[in-house]
């Protein structure tokens, strides 16, 4: 079962920061917190990943809690390619490790 | 990056017959690729883990004999949709871990019509 709770939709606007926030209340010391991205018809894509320090990358930021038990996947400036269904997802530090899927976040972005 | 390519993006069988899904790894060894199968407007929901060299590892439910799971490289992991029925239509993605602490690559997907 997936163990992180998102909020079912978001909305927001172009050029504008979007937060998608996600509970992962029952984190262990050796979860990663993963996010992926869907857009229609295509396979999931990897947008961040990070264990207990803020991470930054290209496409986003993650801003995890002190406590492990929420994070904040941040789009600085969104674009309409930026719609898409969000997921986060909890896993396993290390290793090939499933990855169980809840039902994300559906993020829509207006012009 | 690491790129998983998956064929074919898009297939069409009839009752009864049986479809083969390959997924490669491209540029990099997965010794375990994850099978996963969407229906519309839900979630990604985990059907098997495959592992090379050995037998795959099934969620609960899915049946086995039904998806029929080979991993015999360290590039190449199939799956194979036996006697298909229209209730078999989906899409499937499968799934690699480029490396031990980083992030999965995902498939583009194939989507399955049973007629």
């Amino acid at each position: 079962d997936a163990k992180t709770t998102q909020p079912n939709s978001m909305e927001s606007n172009e050029e504008e920061p979007v937060h998608l926030p996600c509970n992962h209340s029952t984190i262990s010391g050796t979860d990663y917190i993963h996010w992926y991205r869907q857009l229609p018809s295509q396979g999931p894509e990897y947008v961040i990943h990070g264990l207990t320090s803020n991470v930054n990358n290209r496409m986003a930021s993650l801003a995890i809690a002190e406590d492990r038990k929420s994070s904040t996947l941040i789009l600085h400036r969104a674009t309409l390619r930026d719609a898409a269904v969000y997921y986060c997802i909890q896993g396993a530090l290390q290793g090939a490790q499933k990855l169980v899927f809840g039902q994300g976040t559906r993020l829509t972005i207006n012009p | 990056g690491a790129v998983v390519s998956q064929h074919p993006s898009r297939v069409i069988c009839k009752s009864g017959t049986s479809v083969k899904i390959e997924c490669r790894s491209l540029d990099f060894q997965a010794t375990t690729m994850f099978w996963y199968r969407q229906f519309p407007k839900q979630s990604l929901m985990l059907m098997a883990t495959s592992n090379e060299g050995s037998k795959a590892t099934y969620e609960q439910g899915v049946e086995k004999d039904k998806f029929l799971i080979n991993h015999a490289s360290l590039t190449l992991s199939t799956l194979t949709v036996t006697s298909a029925h229209p209730e078999d239509s989906s899409f499937y993605i499968c799934s690699a871990r480029v490396s031990p602490f980083g992030g999965y690559t995902f498939g583009s997907g194939t989507r399955l019509t049973v007629v």
